[in-house]
């Protein structure tokens, strides 16, 4: 049981270029999100799905998209990088139903540098 | 006011102190109260719910006081591994949002 995996690590981006950060988990939860983690600003919400083929703004989404094609997989893709979006990013998964809805399960994280 | 507010600290305390963290929030309506822990460059772990009634797990007692709409952590005995940064975690009634506070930090020394 891995849990909440992301890849990759790290990565440096030139401003302009895309990619997308992976993120996957084997615990059958319904519910999945992205963070993103800045100094003093605490972990703020991109965009977040309840299920396979639903997804939903968090409150900084601007310059992200997301898809939810399966329950385990849950990309989120940069379209055109900016340095404002210089940060660490964490994928979450949590369960929709029963006494542990709403504890939230992180992966390792990814360090984006956007040059 | 922010939806969720913490000292930032750093909290500098030696091995075998007692230590308490507050956190405010503003929301009236909220109704799921959480702390994670987060070590340097790792990420949030759920260390415990927060239960209206106060609650404990082991040298780490929770405790809500909603008149005053603020969440504490009590930490018994710290030890060197204690040391991180603890987020507090509000969810307000009727939603899934989740909102993090950005975090106290903790520092135990010999």
């Amino acid at each position: 049981n891995a849990g909440v995996t992301q890849t990759p690590k790290f990565q440096v981006l030139k401003t302009g270029q895309s990619m997308t950060l992976q993120c996957a988990q084997d615990m059958n939860h319904e519910y999945m999100s992205w963070y993103r983690q800045d100094p003093g600003m605490g972990l703020r919400l991109i965009h977040y799905s309840v299920g396979a083929g639903i997804t939903d703004q968090g409150e900084v989404p601007n310059g992200y998209n997301v898809s939810r094609s399966t329950t385990e997989d849950f990309p989120l893709r940069l379209l055109s990088a900016a340095p404002s979006q210089t940060s660490v990013y964490f994928c979450a998964s949590r369960p929709s139903t029963g006494p542990a809805t709403y504890e939230q399960y992180f992966g390792p994280g990814t360090r984006l540098t956007v040059t | 006011r922010k939806e969720v507010e913490q000292d930032p600290g750093p909290f500098n305390v030696p091995e075998g102190a007692t230590v308490a963290f507050n956190c405010t929030y503003s929301n009236s309506a909220s109704q799921s109260f959480f702390w994670y822990r987060q070590d340097c460059r790792k990420e949030p772990k759920l260390l415990m719910s927060v239960y209206s009634s106060g609650n404990e797990d082991g040298r780490f007692t929770a405790q809500l006081n909603r008149a005053s709409q603020y969440i504490s952590l009590l930490i018994r005995d710290s030890k060197l591994s204690d040391s991180a940064t603890y987020l507090c975690v509000v969810r307000a009634g009727g939603g899934n949002k989740l909102t993090f506070g950005t975090g106290t930090q903790l520092k135990v020394e010999l």
